[in-house]
């Protein structure tokens, strides 16, 4: 079945690098979302992402999705330690109740 | 509106007993979704309901059962729990469903999780 692998599983920055997390599948995804759970708590979504090749961005967090739409990332420039969480990229997959999440990025941040 | 709202936030059982998670939500969504989480797993789906009368076998349905009591309500079974059952439950809603490749899909409203330990 359709798998998406999510990389890194963690990433450690000092506060004011740069992050990025990446989606890869090997089939066409027909769209992605990205969600952020902070520590003990729950999925939150970020946003969606639906046409080859589209870029989008929230204030310091940018999405991309693939042209060929197999894969997609998360960029955030400057973290600071409000970024701290996992985060997960979801897929609906082609069949009924085919929803895959990545299995997350844990981003920690040393002020 | 409260969104989705889940208990309990925690429950400790002995291997063999049986409990409901609660799950519901009031912004009127059509479907509703089970999840678990376990650490380097990620999020897998254990069942799911489309719409309010319909549910489906996810990714992780064994153990489990499920029932979609009206629109708002979503409960999760386990009739006899184990420890490969301890885990953090998240139940979710989203306005609709639509697996047509390239059409967009809703986004997904997540409660705060149940933390269940099996002993």
């Amino acid at each position: 079945g359709q798998q998406v692998m999510q990389i890194p599983q963690y990433q450690h920055v000092q506060e004011g690098e740069d992050f990025t997390t990446y989606c890869n599948s090997s089939t066409t995804l027909s769209n992605i979302q990205w969600y952020k759970q902070r520590p003990g708590g729950h999925p939150v979504f970020l946003i969606q992402l639906v046409k080859s090749g589209e870029v989008k961005k929230q204030k310091r967090l940018t999405f991309q999705f693939g042209e060929a739409k197999k894969n997609s990332s998360l960029h955030i420039t400057a973290t600071q330690t409000t970024d701290v969480g996992t985060y997960f990229c979801l897929n609906y997959g082609g069949s009924q109740g085919n929803l895959i999440f990545g299995k997350g990025t844990k981003l920690s941040v040393k002020p | 509106n409260a969104g989705v709202t889940q208990t309990p936030k925690f429950q400790v059982l002995k291997t063999g007993q049986s409990m409901t998670l609660q799950c519901a939500q009031d912004m009127n969504h059509n479907s509703m979704y089970w999840y678990r989480q376990d650490p380097g797993m990620g999020l897998r789906l254990i069942y799911y309901s489309a719409s309010e009368g319909t549910t489906d076998k996810g990714e992780v349905p064994n153990g489990y059962n499920v029932s979609r009591l009206n629109k708002r309500e979503f409960s999760l079974r386990l009739e006899s729990a184990a420890p490969s059952q301890t885990s953090v439950y998240f139940c979710a809603s989203s306005e609709a469903q639509r697996f047509v490749l390239g059409r967009s899909q809703e986004t997904q409203y997540f409660g705060p999780g149940t933390r269940l330990l099996v002993l």
